[in-house]
């Protein structure tokens, strides 16, 4: 069964250094996501993309933060000056997209994560 | 906003025992409603899920089913196994993004 996956799965970075997350969606999938949950605390969502665009984003998701698919198959998100408080296990999704316009029950596939840990 | 409420957990049962997690939610418009499982080490497996009121998702023993009335999606099985020993996720999506609950930390002891 195809899969999400994403690299590295743990990565520790000096704060105030920028850190790129890695992401290959699932192959026929249009819609991408990053997801982070911070130890103990709920899963949130970051960002959505399509289309090569942002379509959604939360609070979160400020200037720090930007996403990229520099090419067909990866999907990044990168920080540019980490804080402590970034520290979180970060998940990217992949969603397929329905034309027939049922888009919310399209189930988003997860990868297994990145732990992220800044010192 | 948007909310789910999960049952607190943790969880810890026998092998065979009946369970429930219990799912609650808030939102506005007719969101789907999913189960996603966090086996330890690994990322988020969707498990199950219901796209409009009265539909049951089943997988794996597993059900749930989507109660408008109540505003619920409770996660049930009727006979756990050791290897059901995971985090459970409730989560409702809403345009594109998803949105957990807490999250069930469910033991099941041999």
């Amino acid at each position: 069964e195809p899969e999400v996956t994403q690299t590295p799965s743990h990565q520790v970075t000096q704060m105030g250094q920028e850190v790129i997350l890695r992401c290959v969606p699932i192959s026929n999938h249009l819609y991408f996501y990053w997801y982070r949950q911070i130890l103990g605390q709920k899963v949130e969502f970051l960002v959505s993309f399509y289309n090569n665009e942002i379509s959604e984003k939360s609070e979160i998701f400020d200037d720090q933060f930007s996403v990229e698919r520099p090419d067909g198959s990866n999907f990044t998100l990168k920080i540019r000056s980490t804080k402590l408080e970034d520290s979180a296990m970060y998940f990217c999704a992949s969603s397929s997209v329905v034309v027939a316009g049922h888009m919310d029950n399209q189930p988003q596939h997860f990868g297994d994560g990145t732990r992220l840990s800044i010192l | 906003g948007n909310s789910v409420t999960q049952m607190e957990g943790p969880v810890t049962l026998s092998e065979e025992a009946f369970l429930t997690i219990n799912c609650t939610y808030t939102a506005t418009g007719y969101p789907s409603l999913f189960w996603y499982v966090q086996y330890p080490g690994e990322g988020l497996q969707l498990l199950l899920k219901a796209t409009k009121a009265d539909d049951k998702g089943s997988n794996k023993g597993f059900e749930a089913t989507y109660r408008k009335e109540t505003t619920s999606f409770h996660l049930e099985k009727g006979s756990v196994q050791v290897s059901d020993s995971a985090v459970y996720f409730c989560a409702l999506k809403a345009a594109r993004q998803l949105t957990f609950g807490s999250g069930t930390q469910l033991t099941v002891l041999p």
